[in-house]
């Protein structure tokens, strides 16, 4: 089964510096998607950044980027120059890519906290 | 373009009774997704609808049922309320083709509580 795995609870960043948020992931199959999603406390789970595994060209957006390492089944966000708005939980999630499978479409990993300090 | 829509926003119910979530999809959107997102942790999988159809169900007990309309909007039913369904519900949209499935846009979630 797929699992995803977010071995940072709580991180926090000052204003205007880089972070860089951990994923881990495990599965067998070779098409999927990575997402990082970021949910504020206005609860809206926002798409930041998607990968498709195939691409093997890292994924950027703005000031967000991400380190796919396939092989080893890695996926972090950085983000740069972070802003005040940052703050938020950020989830790493799985996907496959195939509209038909026998288990859970979206792997949901269990959330990194996100402090910005001004 | 218009987003995923979730409706109503807040919920109480109290535990046995039954509750309907709604969700609008994205403009273009074929296929509709509920998750289950208790208070600190990440959204879990309920099941997935696409052409009307239940498309993958995760390990969520048979009170849990839904529809989806021509129109793609769907609904989430849950029945016989417990204590334990106190939780955020997400709805995410997303295109699929050719036995393909696109990126899920969430909408913004129905908060029940269940007393």
């Amino acid at each position: 089964a797929q699992t995803v795995t977010q071995s940072q609870p709580e991180m926090s960043v000052q204003e205007a510096e880089t972070v860089t948020l951990s994923c881990t992931y495990d599965t067998s199959e070779s098409d999927y998607y990575l997402f990082w999603y970021k949910q504020p406390p206005s609860r809206q789970m926002i798409l930041v950044i998607r990968q498709e595994a195939y691409k093997q060209q890292n994924a950027t957006e703005n000031r967000f980027s991400v380190n796919f390492q396939k092989a080893a089944k890695s996926f972090s966000l950085k983000i740069s120059d972070s802003q005040l708005g940052d703050a938020a939980m950020y989830f790493c999630a799985y996907r496959s890519a195939l509209l038909k499978t026998s288990y859970d479409k979206v792997i949901f990993g269990p959330g990194t906290s996100l402090s910005v300090i001004p | 373009e218009t987003g995923v829509t979730q409706s109503p926003t807040h919920l109480i119910k109290t535990r046995g009774q039954q509750v309907t979530l709604r969700c609008s999809s994205q403009s273009g959107h074929n296929t509709v997704s509920w998750y289950q997102q208790a208070l600190g942790q990440g959204p879990q999988f309920i099941f997935q609808y696409y052409r009307e159809e239940e498309n993958g169900r995760g390990n969520f007990p048979p009170r849990f049922s839904g529809l989806q309309f021509p129109n793609y909007s769907s609904e989430l039913n849950v029945n016989a309320l417990e204590l334990d369904d106190s939780a955020l519900y997400l709805c995410a949209s997303s295109l699929a083709f050719g036995g393909w499935e696109e990126t899920q846009y969430f909408g913004p979630g129905t908060r029940l509580l269940v007393l």
